[in-house]
């Protein structure tokens, strides 16, 4: 199974600055197959991107993701109060499918 | 709207069994692979199994293939997992989740709230 190490655990920013999260697989991840998820406390995670760099319907332009192969970036230009959460990034191009064990964004 | 709406969590034994049903309303049902997922408290992520639009394919990950079932009703719109022989570990809160199709795979576009089942004495 592809493992997916997502760095930093803790991320402690600022609003108005840009936030970079990145995830790694153990292995490819095929046809770029990379999804980024959004989770608040006490809610179920929210869909933000899919096949690596595309936005899920609603999601604002300052959330973007890059990368392929192994190597995946999530970024938030500029962050808003409403963004500190925690992320994790998921792969389906394989099964069975996995995911990252998470960054949490907070409030510095 | 797309609704995804878990029920039957709770306490149980380990050893026991508990199933799980989510109703699913806003979107046609029987035209989506549906999956669930589950969080341990404080942990990440893990998908547990899905199945296909007809109920024909489904998968399990390893650590519940052989104690659980995926199941559904295309008929009532429902999502169901019957989860047997379980363990401390199975704690978690599980989420029903609608796949959308990308040519040969599918990522996770829409979830339920969630629900909790507990395994301890």
């Amino acid at each position: 199974e592809i493992v997916l190490t997502q760095s930093p655990g803790t991320l402690s920013l600022s609003p108005g600055e840009r936030a970079t999260l990145s995830c790694r697989a153990s292995q490819s991840v095929s046809s770029s197959y990379l999804a980024w998820y959004q989770q608040k406390p006490g809610q179920a995670p929210r869909l933000l991107i899919y096949g690596a760099s595309s936005r899920a319907t609603g999601i604002p332009d300052r959330f973007s993701g890059s990368g392929s192969g192994t190597d995946f970036t999530l970024t938030i230009s500029r962050l808003e109060p409403e963004d500190f959460a925690v992320y994790s990034c998921q792969q389906y191009g394989s099964s069975p499918y996995t995911f990252g064990q998470g960054t949490k964004l907070e409030i510095k | 709207e797309v609704q995804l709406v878990e029920s039957g969590g709770g306490l149980v034994q380990p050893g026991g069994s508990l199933r799980l049903s989510c109703a699913a309303s806003g979107f046609t049902f029987s035209g989506y692979w549906m999956s669930w997922v589950r969080q341990a408290p404080g942990k990440g992520l893990e998908w547990v199994a899905n199945i296909k639009q007809d109920g024909s394919e489904f998968s399990y990950v390893d650590s519940v293939r052989g104690r659980f079932t995926i199941s559904r009703d295309n008929a009532k719109n429902s999502l169901h997992l019957q989860m047997n022989s379980l363990r401390a570990e199975d704690t978690a809160v599980y989420y029903c989740v609608r796949e959308k199709v990308v040519t040969i795979s599918s990522y996770f576009d829409y979830w339920g709230q969630g629900a909790l089942v507990t395994v301890s004495s």
